[in-house]
């Protein structure tokens, strides 16, 4: 079936304003994680979601980021008042559950903050 | 905190040959590895996985062997060709009560020769 699908796949913004990314993962898995990669860098963990739940959101860098998912399907990943720091490439993967480790990953959506 | 890291970060091999890439890992409640592929301008791409029970695994043209007493893990590509070159990634997890999301180590770029 279709993998992993994000969007949108470019987003550029001024400083201060607010941003929502989107996740569509495959179908019939319930497990979904959101990733921050910056230029030349590993993956970073921001969130965990089992279902519509989100038991870890260790990873979330500050306040000013938040994520929902509704359905047990659909994630949106919302940064609030934009800085520069925010620019990177947020990535979202899923897993058929949490159980099943192995991470299908999107495409990634590519975050510029002006 | 506990890392995930990689000896080299970029590695140049002539087409046809074989390439290892090395991971060191540091966390010695991890018992899940992965690593992944990740081209330009996409996101990783899943390539072959180890439990910690296990010390070798392989698949098609790669292989992934797993030293837990020196918590090294490592990528064998044989016959590499032109589509191998990538960002190549290792991540870890520990399954029974980690942090849900995968850590990862920065990646090493390999390159293939023509």
């Amino acid at each position: 079936g279709a993998g992993v699908s994000q969007s949108p796949s470019n987003k550029v913004t001024e400083k201060g304003k607010d941003v929502e990314l989107r996740c569509d993962p495959i179908s019939g898995h319930t497990a979904l994680y959101w990733y921050r990669q910056s230029l030349g860098q590993g993956l970073e963990f921001l969130i965990y979601f089992q279902g519509n739940s989100a038991p870890d959101k260790s990873g979330l860098p500050s306040d000013r980021f938040s994520a929902e998912r509704t359905g047990g399907s659909v994630s949106t990943l919302t940064i609030q008042r934009t800085q520069q720091e925010d620019s990177a490439v947020y990535l979202c993967a899923s897993s058929s559950s949490r159980a099943q480790e192995t991470q299908y990953f999107g495409p990634g959506t590519r975050l510029l903050v002006l | 905190g506990e890392s995930v890291g990689l000896h080299l970060p970029t590695l140049s091999v002539q087409e046809g040959d074989n390439s290892i890439i090395n991971c060191a890992y540091s966390n010695s409640a991890s018992d899940y590895f992965i690593w992944y592929k990740q081209e330009s301008g996409k996101g990783p791409q899943f390539i072959i996985d180890i439990r910690s029970n296990m010390d070798k695994r392989q698949g098609q043209r790669v292989t992934v062997l797993l030293n837990k007493t020196v918590k090294h893990l490592s990528l064998q590509i044989a016959a590499t060709q032109p589509g191998d070159s990538a960002v190549y990634f290792c991540a870890e997890k520990n399954s029974g009560g980690g942090a849900d999301g995968l850590t990862f180590g920065k990646g090493t770029h390999l390159i293939i020769q023509p």
